[in-house]
């Protein structure tokens, strides 16, 4: 069974553009999660989406956004790029509709903003 | 608030020893879960061990058991025989409605 895949790995912006990453979760997996991951600060949560609705949303600027599409894959997207932006973001997904369970991880998209 | 408080930043332990990390939380539910994760160096993620808030009984898993302090809000993570596969990053994260992590614990193992 493939894990949760994120593209792309790596990439570099400059201020003021916007960048898209992508997520496929696990076979079979209807919650997508995003999260930022910087030093010091550990892992915030962006949003969930679970089965193409947005579920939960953390507390972060009208700037992230995010979506899921029929086939549970999902997008997030950040607009307006900051210096404060450059993070890595991690894509993870699970089964039950609870979400009470196991997140599986990706291995992360490590986003520079110059 | 939903919150997880991880204090020590970094730790280090001998190989074959036994290390515990801290964790505590802060939440008003009183339906919730508990984990640790742990991220290898340039690796993902992984589920160590989790433990459901109403089970009194603290998790196990081989090596790795938690201490479930449910009173004073403390989840704490303990490794036995640490081996030099166990050096990671290690976060403590409460989920109610949504997953909340802490900072992290930089587990260094010293052979």
């Amino acid at each position: 069974k493939a894990g949760v895949t994120q593209t792309p790995r790596y990439l570099i912006k400059t201020r003021g553009q916007q960048v898209t990453l992508s997520c496929s979760p696990i076979s079979g997996h209807r919650s997508v999660s995003w999260y930022q991951q910087t030093p010091g600060q550990g892992l915030q949560f962006l949003f969930e989406y679970f089965s193409e609705t947005q579920r939960n949303k953390g507390n972060f600027p009208g700037r992230f956004s995010g979506r899921q599409f029929s086939n549970s894959r999902s997008e997030m997207n950040v607009s307006t790029l900051e210096l404060g932006d450059s993070a890595l973001y991690l894509c993870a997904s699970s089964s039950g509709e609870l979400n009470t369970g196991e997140l599986f991880f990706g291995e992360g998209s490590r986003l520079t903003v110059l | 608030a939903q919150t997880v408080t991880q204090s020590q930043p970094e730790m280090s332990v001998q190989e074959a020893e036994t290390v515990t990390l801290s964790c505590t939380y802060d939440t008003s539910e009183s339906d919730y879960y508990l984990f640790w994760y742990k991220q290898p160096p340039s690796r993902q993620m992984i589920l160590v061990i989790r433990q459901e808030a109403y089970k009194q009984q603290n998790a196990t898993e081989n090596r790795f058991s938690v201490n479930f302090q449910k009173a004073a809000k403390s989840f704490s993570l303990k490794i036995s025989d640490s081996q030099l596969g166990d050096a990671a990053m290690y976060f403590c994260a409460q989920r109610t409605y949504k997953y909340i992590f802490g900072t992290g614990t930089r587990l260094k193992v010293l052979a």
